[in-house]
Parts: structure tokens; C-alpha cells; sequence
């Protein structure tokens, strides 16, 4: 079946130093990936998105590329802000259907910390 | 938009009652979907709706159920609470088609005690 692996972390970091969240994932299809965040008392909210090789999907200074031959999508960021601080996830649908399955997959979530 | 909104947002019940949980998707969305999460396995799908038809379910046992009505909102179900049912309760709507974003509610905050 299909599964996402990711840092679990946690990662503590200083206010504008560079981020890096690796993700992994097997799938049975051709997957879409997503990061997700989530804030403390929230749900998740969508950061990025790609949805095909060599696709980048970026947002709010997060950038990830979608990279079939490592099976990666690893989140990064050049200069992190103490409100970046939140939970996120690395997710993946695959459709195996003409779209007749919404079915999310995330990995554990990763824990990031931004101090001033 | 209004965007998903989950009722109620905590709840605290006693083991072997049950209790429903109540989802309203962004108007325009056909998909609900449920997820559990907790600190110990993390997010896991429960079952997903589209046009009040369940299309997928997630490996939780029969206790979990869930409906959806013609009006897209959905609720989900569980009887004979265990505690170690106590989980944030996760509700993403969409438009249903792949690569489509799922947007998600705030959540229910369920506590068994």
C-alpha cells in the first residue's frame, strides 16, 4: 500500500536559519503530493502542492519538487520566522480510479520550532 | 467562502456511550472525509463520502461509522466509547476529483474517560 515517511524530528531552529524537512513515499500509482501544517489548537491547512514529476510547489517561502526517480518531496525553506513554528505533514493521494478514491496517506508529522 | 466547519469543537464522554460528530463541507463540495489523529499513530483515514455514498474506508472496526446527507454534510459515529478512542476528529471536504486540495475543519477535540 501506499505510505509517506518523514523526519519526525522534533527541529529547533533559530529565527532565519535555513529549513529542511525530508518525505519520502511509495505508491501504487502515480501519486500527488502535498505539505500540510498544521498550527497548535488547528487543523491542517494546505501549504504546497505538486502534482507531477519535476513539478515545484511553493508558498509563504516554502518550496518542495516533486522528484520520481528519488521518490522525494522533501519541504524546505531558506529563512524561517518564529511564526512558521507548527506541525507538518507530508501527504499523498493516489488515484487508481478516474478519481473515485479521495484518500489522503500522511506520514507522522514533523515538529518545528522557531526561536527568536 | 465559509470554509468547513466541525461541531462540536470538545467533548468529553465516558466509556461505552457513543457519540456523533457532525461535518458541514464548503458549499460546492461534494467529498467529506474523516480522519483520526492522535500522538501515537498519527493521522489515519476512517472513511470518505461523495454524494452520500461511502467510497472508501479506512481499517478501523464497525464501532466507526459515518453518513452523508443529500445536503453533502456528513456525521460520523462511534458507539461503545474505549478510551483509547480520545483523538482530535478531522473532517476535510473537496470537490471530490484527484489533485483536487481537501480543505480541513478545526476538528473535534473527543475525550473518553
Amino acid at each position: 500500500g501506499d505510505s509517506v515517511t518523514q523526519m519526525e524530528g522534533p527541529v529547533t531552529l533559530s529565527e532565519e536559519a535555513f529549513l529542511t524537512i525530508n518525505c519520502t513515499y511509495t505508491a501504487t500509482g502515480y501519486p500527488s503530493l502535498f505539505w500540510y501544517v498544521q498550527y497548535p489548537g488547528e487543523g491542517l491547512q494546505l501549504l504546497l502542492k505538486a502534482t507531477k514529476a519535476d513539478d515545484k510547489g511553493s508558498n509563504k517561502g516554502f518550496e518542495a519538487t516533486y522528484r520520481k526517480e528519488t521518490t522525494s518531496f522533501h519541504l524546505e525553506k531558506g529563512s524561517v520566522q518564529v511564526s512558521d513554528s507548527a506541525v507538518y505533514f507530508c501527504a499523498l493521494i493516489t488515484d487508481l480510479s478516474g478519481g473515485s478514491n479521495y484518500k489522503l496517506t500522511f506520514g507522522k508529522g514533523t515538529l518545528l520550532t522557531v526561536n527568536p | 467562502k465559509a470554509g468547513v466547519t466541525q461541531t462540536p469543537r470538545y467533548l468529553i464522554k465516558t466509556r461505552g456511550q457513543q457519540v456523533t460528530l457532525s461535518c458541514s463541507p464548503i458549499s460546492g463540495h461534494r467529498s467529506v472525509s474523516w480522519y483520526q489523529q492522535t500522538p501515537g499513530q498519527g493521522l489515519q483515514f476512517l472513511f470518505e463520502y461523495f454524494s452520500e455514498t461511502q467510497r472508501n474506508k479506512g481499517n478501523f472496526p464497525g464501532r466507526f461509522s459515518g453518513r452523508q446527507f443529500s445536503n453533502s454534510r456528513s456525521e460520523m459515529n462511534v458507539s461503545t466509547l474505549e478510551l483509547g478512542d480520545s483523538a482530535l476528529y478531522l473532517c476535510a471536504s473537496c470537490t471530490g476529483t484527484v489533485n483536487t486540495e481537501a480543505f480541513f475543519g478545526q476538528g473535534t477535540r473527543l475525550t473518553v474517560v
